[in-house]
């Protein structure tokens, strides 16, 4: 059974940067075609893909943040963390991971052949002096 | 940048079909998935690869992606289908959400 766990500061001041932790089980960040993504939702509006990471160390970034964003993963501490800079009140939200698995065949990998299995409870960050 | 169009809210009755669009140029193209988020949860993926249902989702839903527009479809719609739907691709390697749909059971 794969859970992921977000965590993280509540508030975080403008200019800050917010630092998010994923920590997951029942997956493994060493294993072939496993990939684990950010998703934001500001309140009572659309969800928003932020970043993900693959198990051969492949980063993708959403174009509209791509300069604000790290992520990163300690396959030892099965964690992925998200780095976003410069935070400002329209970044309040409701931050997500989720497990994004490809599909792997004849050492051949499709990441969009399935969908995000399993997603974390979230948890919310306030942006606020 | 690739863009996906959903209607802000759709209504059916108990018992009815639903049906919630999602639009993009040549949508047909690629794999959409579609997810249910309930109030106060986190999204639940109903359907992937266009059509396939993960483990545990009814059967009565089911999803259809043609030409520039992908479609789920929830047949004898229950109250607990009441939810927000958002469909989900892939362009380029980036994930692309739509901006929602609003399902209200009447």
């Amino acid at each position: 059974q794969i859970t992921l766990k977000e965590s993280g500061p509540t508030l975080v001041k403008p200019t800050q940067t917010l630092t998010l932790t994923c920590t997951f089980s029942g997956l493994s960040l060493n294993t072939t075609g496993v990939g684990v993504g950010w998703i934001r939702q500001p309140p009572g509006k659309a969800l928003e893909w932020l970043a993900l990471i693959y198990w051969d160390d492949d980063e993708r970034y959403s174009p509209s943040l791509k300069t604000r964003l790290t992520i990163t993963k300690d396959t030892s501490k099965s964690q992925v963390v998200l780095k976003m800079t410069n935070m400002d009140p329209v970044d309040t939200a409701t931050y997500y991971c989720a497990h994004s698995p490809s599909h792997c065949t004849n050492g051949v990998c499709l990441i969009y052949y399935y969908g995000m299995d399993v997603w974390g409870q979230g948890t919310t960050v306030t942006v606020s002096s | 940048s690739y863009e996906l169009t959903q209607p802000p809210s759709v209504s059916v009755s108990p018992g009815q079909t639903a049906n919630v669009t999602c639009s993009g140029h040549k949508l047909g193209d690629k794999f959409a998935c579609w997810y249910q988020q309930k109030p106060g949860q986190s999204p639940v993926l109903v359907i992937y690869q266009d059509n396939k249902r993960p483990s545990g989702i009814p059967e009565r839903f089911s999803g259809s992606n043609s030409g520039n527009t992908a479609t789920l479809t929830i047949s004898g719609t229950q109250a607990m289908d009441e939810a927000d739907y958002y469909c989900q691709v892939w362009d380029s390697s980036n994930v692309v959400f739509g901006g929602g749909t609003k399902l209200t059971v009447l």
